[in-house]
């Protein structure tokens, strides 16, 4: 089945430093990537959805310059928290979905500590 | 945009007794309807689906109904077992270019054995 590879699967950084995550599809072509965000014991927010060799699009609230997304090829979305703050620990998660509809597939998620 | 309601937050059940858990959403577009089942700190885990072109779906133990007019879906989980303990989301999803998944805010389930 559809496999999507996310990493790091946990990550501490220090305040004010920038954090990439990546998602790779391994055996199939991610047209478009979801990426969510979750704070403990609440649900999945998206925070925006790229498609492939186009600028995300970002939901209400979320900041795209502080959010960068890019989604160069059709396998890789990454996702950089930049000047990250402690506010912005939580455990972001992608989901990606191909052209032929197969459904969603999630990424195994990365947890994020801002200290 | 979709905004997606689930009730109850939590639900505690004997083992062996069904649980039932809905949702209602607001874009009447919608036409796909996952339903994930999240363990702690793991990703969501599609246990069944709908589309909105039948009205119910049946997967041993588990059952999802959908009522169109209404806008709400039900999770049925018959004979639980303690494994079956573990956090449940309904999403819904509009299929056209953006095809983005909505959640809802989740629902704890404990089976008490």
């Amino acid at each position: 089945g559809a496999v999507v590879s996310q990493h790091p699967s946990r990550v501490i950084c220090k305040s004010g430093t920038s954090v990439k995550i990546e998602c790779r599809s391994l055996d199939f072509q991610a047209t478009t990537m979801f990426w969510y965000r979750q704070f403990p014991k609440q649900s999945l927010m998206l925070m925006a959805t790229s498609n492939e060799g186009s600028k995300a699009t970002y939901e209400q609230g979320v900041e795209k310059d502080k959010f960068l997304i890019n989604h160069a090829s059709l396998t890789l979305s990454t996702l950089t928290v930049t000047s990250a703050h402690p506010e912005d620990s939580s455990f972001y998660i992608c989901s990606a979905r191909g052209a032929s509809g197969h459904g969603y597939t999630f990424g195994s998620g990365t947890r994020l500590t801002v200290v | 945009g979709e905004n997606v309601e689930q009730h109850p937050s939590t639900l505690s059940v004997q083992e062996g007794d069904s649980a039932v858990i809905k949702c209602t959403y607001s874009d009447s577009a919608s036409n796909y309807f996952p339903w994930y089942k999240q363990e702690l700190g793991k990703r969501p885990q599609l246990i069944i689906d709908i589309r909105s072109n039948v009205g119910e779906k049946k997967d041993q133990r588990i059952a999802v109904t959908l009522n169109k007019t209404a806008k709400h879906f039900s999770l049925h989980i018959t004979e639980t077992q303690p494994e079956d303990s573990a956090v449940y989301f309904c999403a819904a999803s509009r299929m056209d270019s953006s095809y983005k998944l909505i959640f809802g805010s989740g629902t704890r389930l404990l089976v008490r054995p």
